[in-house]
């Protein structure tokens, strides 16, 4: 099992439409979760992070945590074409030899006119 | 302006060759990162620094080197050992307050000629 795990996509959304990103992790013990937008051949950049169970809203994009269910997803409200990219979730871990960011494989975002 | 900047954003190597990637940040922060990028993959952690003169291997750590001699700069080189470098690498820093948001430079494109 993958420590972070997250549906390659392509997930293909209408424009306007909402879209739906799930993102699965295996260590109970994650503290922080993040979101990351990476367009193609280009760096990552933070979309939001949350800590908390429950909700966390910044602008059209919503971040929801379930730690018992060990599940993070991010919803894209009113999706835009420059919304298409691969969106990368990220878990850090809490260790004794120093925390740890892992990276899932990213789900890959469509968005058409 | 703030920022991390990794330069060459390409960069060729010949067989036999190690290569330095340069890493820089005027964040103040105290931890800095290498990570892998494969066509289609996540990332993978090479190496991480939380202090100066100190750092600790990735998962990724075999073939690569780096150093932390001032708390802005965490040079990477990629050894002869690598056999396999073509990748995009990224650099990111972190405070290491709660959360430690990492935040990514440009990257830098190595391929072998």
């Amino acid at each position: 099992q993958k420590e972070v795990e997250q549906n390659s996509g392509p997930l293909s959304v209408p424009e306007g439409a909402i879209a739906s990103l799930n993102c699965t992790y295996s260590d109970r013990g994650s503290q922080s979760f993040f979101w990351y937008r990476q367009y193609s051949g280009k760096s990552p950049e933070l979309i939001m992070f949350i800590y908390s169970n429950g909700d966390k809203e910044d602008g059209r994009f919503t971040a929801q945590l379930n730690k018992a269910s060990q599940y993070v997803s991010l919803l894209i409200r009113d999706s835009q074409p420059s919304d298409s990219a691969t969106y990368l979730c990220a878990v850090l871990g809490i260790k004794a030899a120093g925390n740890k960011l892992t990276f899932g494989g990213g789900t890959r975002v469509l968005v058409k006119p | 302006d703030g920022g991390i900047t990794q330069s060459p954003k390409y960069l060729f190597r010949k067989e036999g060759q190690n290569v330095t990637l340069s890493c820089e940040q005027n964040l103040n922060h105290d931890a800095m990162y290498w990570y892998r990028q494969d066509p289609g993959q996540g990332l993978r952690l090479i190496y991480y620094s939380q202090i100066v003169n100190d750092f600790q291997k990735g998962d990724i750590a075999e073939g690569y080197s780096v150093s932390r001699e001032k708390k802005e700069s965490f040079p990477l080189t990629v050894t002869s050992a690598q056999k396999n470098p073509t990748a995009f690498y990224l650099c990111a820093s972190s405070t290491l307050d709660r959360g430690e948001t990492q935040y990514f430079g440009p990257g830098t494109r190595l391929l072998v000629l």
